[in-house]
């Protein structure tokens, strides 16, 4: 069963245009939310992240927004580098335990 | 600052051989501990975690298994490694609780020959 899932497995989108990346979930006790991104033979790097409290969390050009009541979240990317170029995983996680659930990433290619 | 160091980088190994991956954690005390498996094409699956020394739980029954014979020291072993295992694994470290982000080695490639 996929708790966290990451149903387009690539985007590719133009130099300097919004990327946006999507990311569904099942469990409702999730309440934390995080995005990764991940360039080959390396390990993720994590990028920004999102409590249950909020609807919008936003560093410089990346935003993730969450909506609860669809169990939905996303990331926007604007504008988007060819250096964003990458795997990017959605991450989930419940309560007072750390343990991360992770989608199965998207990758994002942007074009220049 | 925290870093993570996970070796080796790269690792090919035959069937029924052991295995053995270190990870160590600087610049932080008491962290919780992961081992994950990126399998081809699959997203990161948790195979452990430790929330102190001697202290490992796992996720889903495998060939492998975890130590922690020291606060900042991850380690993932196998007996005799199947095919199966070959795959990207990575170490992670966190503080406390919450969902505070996890913070990622590089990672080691092995292939099971």
């Amino acid at each position: 069963d996929q708790q966290v899932k990451q149903n387009s497995p690539s985007l590719s989108v133009q130099e300097g245009r919004i990327s946006i990346l999507n990311c569904d979930y099942t469990n409702s006790m999730f309440d934390y939310f995080l995005w990764y991104k991940k360039y080959p033979a390396e390990g993720p790097t994590f990028l920004i992240s999102i409590s249950s409290i909020k609807d919008k969390n936003e560093d410089g050009r990346f935003t993730v927004f969450l909506n609860k009541s669809a169990k939905h979240l996303s990331l926007h990317i604007v504008p988007s580098q060819p250096g964003d170029s990458a795997v990017y995983f959605c991450a989930a996680s419940a309560g007072a335990n750390s343990k991360l659930t992770f989608g199965k990433g998207i990758t994002l290619s942007v074009r220049p | 600052s925290q870093t993570i160091h996970q070796w080796p980088a790269t690792l090919v190994q035959p069937v029924g051989s052991p295995l053995s991956l270190e990870c160590t954690v600087e610049g932080t005390s008491n962290p919780n501990l992961y081992w994950y498996r990126q399998a081809a094409g699959r997203g990161l699956q948790l195979l452990f975690y430790s929330v102190g020394i001697g202290q490992i739980s796992s996720e889903v029954p495998q060939n492998l298994s975890a130590s922690r014979p020291q606060d900042r020291q991850f380690i993932l072993s196998s007996k005799k490694l199947l095919l199966s295992d070959s795959g990207f694994y990575l170490c992670a470290w966190s503080t406390g609780t919450g969902g505070r982000p996890q913070h990622f080695g590089d990672g080691t490639r092995l292939s099971i020959l």
